[in-house]
């Protein structure tokens, strides 16, 4: 267990619909990434939440959002889903530059 | 455009051989990890590489970061089968833990 959490494990919804991703990081981890994962796309870099704030954002579609909240605990929304945006979701957390990610077991999201 | 480019990106190899991943990246950084990934599963961190010139070894893997050619390598020493999984470089942009990842190199270690 790398003290992240993140649920559900596995979710399977139809094009159109709507789903939220929960994350939440390692205990005094004041910062969450999310990242998808897909075979043809790799490994995208989604957005970085530090203590509530917005940090960065990659490369997420607007049909996607996210926030932290005061727990720091991380929500990914996705909406009005295609069957593009299969793939793995993962969320990572750290507390300080330079010691690296601690990835969460990411959840599987299949849009049927 | 950031460029993060793992070579190989597959890899094949037999029990005892040894062998080096690339990692080149098109930024200025002088931070860079390494990451393993077993099918299904999620990252595991392996190094974290903060200077140039800087060498990590556990086990059968080394790896070193060269910031002036900004490359770094995953060097594999007589590999043994529980070394398959996909190996994945990042590169700390911006010195602000904003990671960006390569492809990934999947490796294969066959008796």
């Amino acid at each position: 267990d790398s003290g992240v959490t993140q649920t559900p494990k596995h979710l399977i919804t139809a094009t159109g619909q709507r789903v939220t991703l929960r994350c939440s990081p390692r205990s005094g981890d004041l910062s969450v990434y999310w990242y998808q994962q897909s075979l043809d796309q790799g490994l995208q870099f989604l957005i970085h939440y530090y203590n509530g704030e917005e940090r960065a954002k990659g490369n997420i579609l607007e049909r996607f959002s996210a926030q932290q909240f005061p727990d720091l605990h991380s929500e990914l929304n996705l909406s009005s889903l295609e069957l593009g945006d299969s793939a793995l979701y993962f969320c990572a957390s750290s507390v300080e530059i330079g010691i690296g990610y601690t990835f969460g077991s990411g959840t599987r999201l299949t849009v049927v | 455009e950031l460029k993060v480019e793992q070579n190989p990106l597959f890899l094949s190899m037999q029990e005892g051989k040894n062998y080096t991943i690339y990692c080149n990246y098109s930024t200025t950084s002088d931070r860079l990890y390494w990451y393993r990934q077993d099918p299904g599963k999620s990252l595991e961190s392996l190094f974290v590489l903060l200077s140039n010139g800087a060498v990590k070894q556990e086990g059968r893997l080394m790896a070193s970061l060269d910031t002036k050619a900004r490359l770094s390598t995953l060097h594999i020493t007589a590999a043994v089968h529980d070394l398959s999984a996909t190996y994945f470089c990042a590169v700390d942009i911006n010195n602000n833990n904003d990671m960006r990842f390569g492809a990934g190199t999947r490796l294969t270690v066959k008796p």
